[in-house]
């Protein structure tokens, strides 16, 4: 069974940082890219960045390009988001997703976390 | 970037109504499009891909269809626990995109 576990999120500083992890389980974690895709409270979703399943290959968001980062330890079947000079428009719930085998950019997503909270404020 | 649009953003229906909800794309996609469900707190859910193809393990009353730029996704006869907000997402391009959403509830 499929299993992505998010966490690291809370409440930080409008010009803080914040890394994100998300635990993958139930499948070959190194085969597949991933997502970070987020959601705005009341608001819809936002895809925000993803990766390869090696790590080669990284795609950003405009809103984000230059203050986040995307990476992964496959040994560890981890994915990672560092957030840095985070803005308040930043708030939001953070899910990880898992790409289907077939995807191109990792960006079409088959299995998706619970979620993990971040809130940017003073 | 493509720009998606979904309509109605919401609505109303009793149990057993067909629920028709239509994605416009603002260029051509082939069939590179999603539908997901997301009911209240929870993870979005994968129901639909490559535009018509039901992911595994989801009922039968939901179905998908389109190509290039219009896309309708079906809820053959609605039930209570269908209650949730629905969206398609693009993913021909980066970046990808979703839909703004539609908020189905009973009547």
């Amino acid at each position: 069974e499929v299993q992505l576990l998010e966490s690291g999120g809370g409440l930080v500083q409008p010009g803080g940082s914040l890394r994100l992890s998300c635990a993958a389980s139930g499948f070959t974690f190194s085969s597949y890219a991933m997502s970070w895709v987020r959601q705005a409270p009341g608001k819809g979703l936002e895809w925000v960045s993803a990766i390869s399943g090696s790590g080669g290959s990284t795609y950003y968001a405009d809103s984000v390009k230059g203050r986040f980062t995307i990476s992964r330890d496959n040994s560890k079947n981890t994915l990672y988001l560092q957030m840095n000079s985070l803005r308040a428009e930043d708030t939001a719930v953070y899910y990880c997703a898992k790409a289907p085998i077939s995807s191109t950019w990792g960006t079409n997503f088959d299995y998706w976390g619970q979620g993990t909270l971040v809130t940017v404020s003073s | 970037d493509i720009q998606m649009t979904q309509s109605p953003s919401s609505l109303s229906a009793s149990v057993g109504d067909r629920v028709t909800i239509t994605c416009q794309a603002s260029q051509d996609i082939s069939n590179y499009l999603n539908w997901y469900q997301q009911k209240p707190g929870k993870a979005p859910k994968l129901l639909i891909y490559d535009a018509s193809n039901l992911e595994t393990g989801v009922p039968s009353r939901f179905s998908g269809s389109g190509s290039g730029t219009d896309f309708t996704f079906t809820i053959s006869s609605l039930q209570p626990e269908d209650i949730a907000t629905y969206y398609c997402q693009q993913y021909d391009n980066l970046p990808p995109a979703f839909g703004p959403g539609t908020k189905v509830d009973i009547k």
